[in-house]
């Protein structure tokens, strides 16, 4: 049973536009949540990450919202360019941030066209 | 040099032989993981451990056994290796707010 969920495998955008990658959850128990991003041949980098007790985290060009009653949460790049084509993926935990167990999702594939 | 670093970074393989993957960290941090990844099936926890006495089963950890030999090492081992281990296995380290990860072990059982 997959906790956390990516339904679009991969998303094209051109450069310039917004990118809007969403994820969605199951657990209720899950407080804390987190994006990682992945270049071919890298292990995966931590980009932004938001608690339960907010909204929205905002960090340059990327944001990150999150809708506790509709167990979702998305992460808006803003502009895209063509560095940031590579995987995304979600993390969910229930630790308040201890990250003892993270949930991941399965990813999603940007390409950032020129 | 990277600061979680993890080895082999390619490994072939065949089915029963005992392998083992190795992990080291430079930043201090006493939580260590072992992932893996599958193609549309995202990173699942094999096993984690939060110091050199803490061992913990995660996800998937049927079919693996881990060793914390020290604060900075954290080694992954497949008794006897099947083709359906054929992944990518992630080290990572953690200060407790987010995972720090190595750069992968690909690792193919025939």
């Amino acid at each position: 049973d997959q906790q956390v969920k990516q339904n679009s495998p991969s998303l094209s955008v051109q450069e310039g536009r917004i990118s809007i990658l969403n994820c969605d959850y199951t657990n209720s128990m899950f407080d804390y949540f987190l994006w990682y991003k992945k270049y071919p041949a890298e292990g995966p980098t931590f980009l932004i990450s938001i608690s339960s007790i907010k909204d929205k985290n905002e960090d340059g060009r990327f944001t990150v919202f999150l809708n506790k009653s509709a167990k979702h949460l998305s992460l808006h790049i803003v502009p895209s360019q063509p560095g940031d084509s590579a995987v995304y993926f979600c993390a969910a935990s229930d630790n308040g941030g201890a990250t003892n167990k993270l949930i991941f999702g399965t990813g999603t594939l940007l390409a950032v066209q020129p | 040099d990277a600061d979680v670093t993890q080895t082999p970074r390619n490994r072939i393989t065949k089915t029963g032989k005992r392998i083992m993957l190795e992990c080291s960290q430079t930043k201090g941090h006493d939580r260590m993981y072992w992932y893996r990844q599958d193609p549309g099936l995202g990173l699942q926890l094999i096993y984690y451990s939060f110091d050199v006495k803490d061992i913990n089963k995660g996800e998937i950890s049927d079919g693996y056994s881990v060793s914390r030999q020290a604060q900075a090492k954290f080694s992954l081992s497949l008794e006897s290796a099947i083709p359906n281990q054929t992944a990518l296995y992630f080290c990572a380290t953690s200060d407790r707010r987010e995972l720090f990860f190595g750069e992968g072990s690909r690792l193919t059982v025939l």
